[in-house]
């Protein structure tokens, strides 16, 4: 069954670096979203993307995001300079063609800011 | 603001056992309401519901939508300790693009 994959699966960083998270999403799908989950909190939706640009994003999505993707294949999240609140798993997820169709999430990354 | 709310917040029961769990929201420009199983990372795809009325089924899991009433049921019948897990509802809403809007998950726990 195809997947989504994201890596890496864990990632610690120093506050005030640059992340970048990556996701490699079902190849047929034409939507691709970021979504987080703070440690005992719900899932929140972060940025949807779908034909090289941005489509929605929601306000936890300010100036230090930036999403892109390079080559194709790769989905990527930049979290700028990172601070102790970005503690979180991040999900990446797609989907085939808009809103008939349900998404496929990732397994995550778990960003940890010390 | 969009609110999705999943009730209870936890549930234990022992292996056999019915269970329901329930799903309330309040959104704009609704399209579909999705359940999702989180186990240890990726929430996995459930059922996808969008008319009311209309029961979605998967062996011993079954869901039904009322959009009259703004709310969903996940029914799980015959429980096993596979099932412990965490229950996800999400709502999709259509602003430009489909986002989801999560309600908190039903944290299910299974007994032997």
């Amino acid at each position: 069954e195809p997947e989504v994959t994201q890596t890496p699966s864990h990632q610690v960083t120093q506050m005030g670096q640059e992340v970048i998270l990556r996701c490699v999403p079902i190849s047929n799908h034409l939507y691709f979203y970021w979504y987080r989950q703070i440690l005992g909190q719900k899932v929140e939706f972060l940025v949807s993307f779908y034909n090289n640009e941005i489509s929605e994003k929601s306000e936890i999505f300010d100036d230090q995001f930036s999403v892109e993707r390079p080559d194709g294949s790769n989905f990527t999240l930049k979290i700028r300079s990172t601070k102790l609140e970005d503690s979180a798993m991040y999900f990446c997820a797609s989907s085939e063609a808009g809103y008939h169709y349900g998404y496929t999430f990732g397994s995550g990354t778990r960003l940890t800011v010390v | 603001e969009d609110k999705v709310v999943q009730s209870p917040l936890s549930l234990v029961v022992h292996e056999g056992d019915t269970v329901t769990l329930n799903c309330s929201y309040e959104v704009t420009n609704f399209r579909s309401l999705l359940w999702y199983k989180q186990e240890k990372k990726a929430p996995t795809f459930l059922f996808m519901l969008t008319s009311s009325g209309i029961e979605k089924k998967s062996g011993r899991l079954s869901s039904i939508l009322d959009k009259k009433e703004l709310f969903s049921i996940l029914n799980i019948t015959a429980t096993q300790t596979g099932d412990s897990a965490v229950y996800l509802c999400a709502v999709a809403i259509i602003q430009g693009a489909q986002k989801l809007v999560f309600g908190q998950g039903t944290r299910l726990t299974i007994n032997p």
